[in-house]
């Protein structure tokens, strides 16, 4: 069974337009996260999400809006799309302890815009 | 900015050796955790030591941290094939990891 998916896999886009990334978690965990991954494998944290409500964002453009409807989901919404966002997202989910603890990884989106 | 700096960067041994990889981190931490990544695919959690902790074992992996000079080892024994990924330390606090560069490791058969 898969404990955190993410859909879709692959997205290529043109540029300016908008786009959504899905990710579900059956762990039953109250913490959810989106990640970025760039060409050189730098991976930096985008936003949390604690019991639905947002608990970091990491100074990530607004065109960028997660939505969590349930602890279950967070979902991203990315207007305006720029060959800058060109990366590898990564959902991830936590039990939710404040200091940090072991996150379960989704495969990753690769959006590539053009 | 990254937290953390990983080295070497990438690491090429023959099966059956033994591979570490070194991470230096700047801010206080609560824990330092280790991931590894398959090409293409997500990160996996290897194992974690909290700040109070030395050394910690699990397997093949052996993880210490030193937090007077903010840095952490990951070594793995006897490595084989499978163990071709890219590896990363992340610092956790606060709801949110922090990640190093990371460490490709290239095993050789």
């Amino acid at each position: 069974d898969t404990a955190v998916s993410q859909t879709p896999k692959y997205l290529v886009t043109q540029m300016g337009n908008d786009k959504s990334i899905k990710c579900e978690q059956n762990l039953g965990h109250d913490t959810m996260y989106w990640y970025k991954q760039d060409s050189k494998k730098f991976l930096k944290i985008m936003f949390s999400y604690n019991n639905k409500e947002l608990i970091i964002n990491e100074t990530v453009p607004n065109r960028f809006s997660p939505k969590s409807p349930d602890k279950a989901h967070l979902n991203l919404h990315i207007n305006s799309l720029e060959l800058g966002d060109s990366a590898v997202y990564f959902c991830a989910s936590s039990l939710g302890l404040a200091e940090g603890g072991e996150q379960f990884f989704g495969p990753g989106t690769r959006l590539t815009v053009l | 900015s990254q937290q953390g700096e990983e080295d070497p960067q990438a690491l090429s041994i023959q099966e059956g050796e033994n591979a570490t990889m070194n991470c230096s981190y700047k801010t206080s931490i609560n824990n330092l955790q280790w991931y590894r990544q398959n090409s293409g695919r997500g990160l996996v959690h290897l194992i974690l030591i909290r700040s109070n902790e030395r050394e910690k074992h699990s397997g093949r992996l052996r993880v210490t941290l030193d937090t007077s000079k903010k840095s952490s080892s990951l070594l793995i024994t006897a490595s084989r094939a499978a163990d071709t990924a890219s590896y990363f330390c992340a610092t956790g606090s606060s709801y949110k990891l922090i990640f190093g560069s990371g460490t490709r490791l290239l095993v050789r058969p």
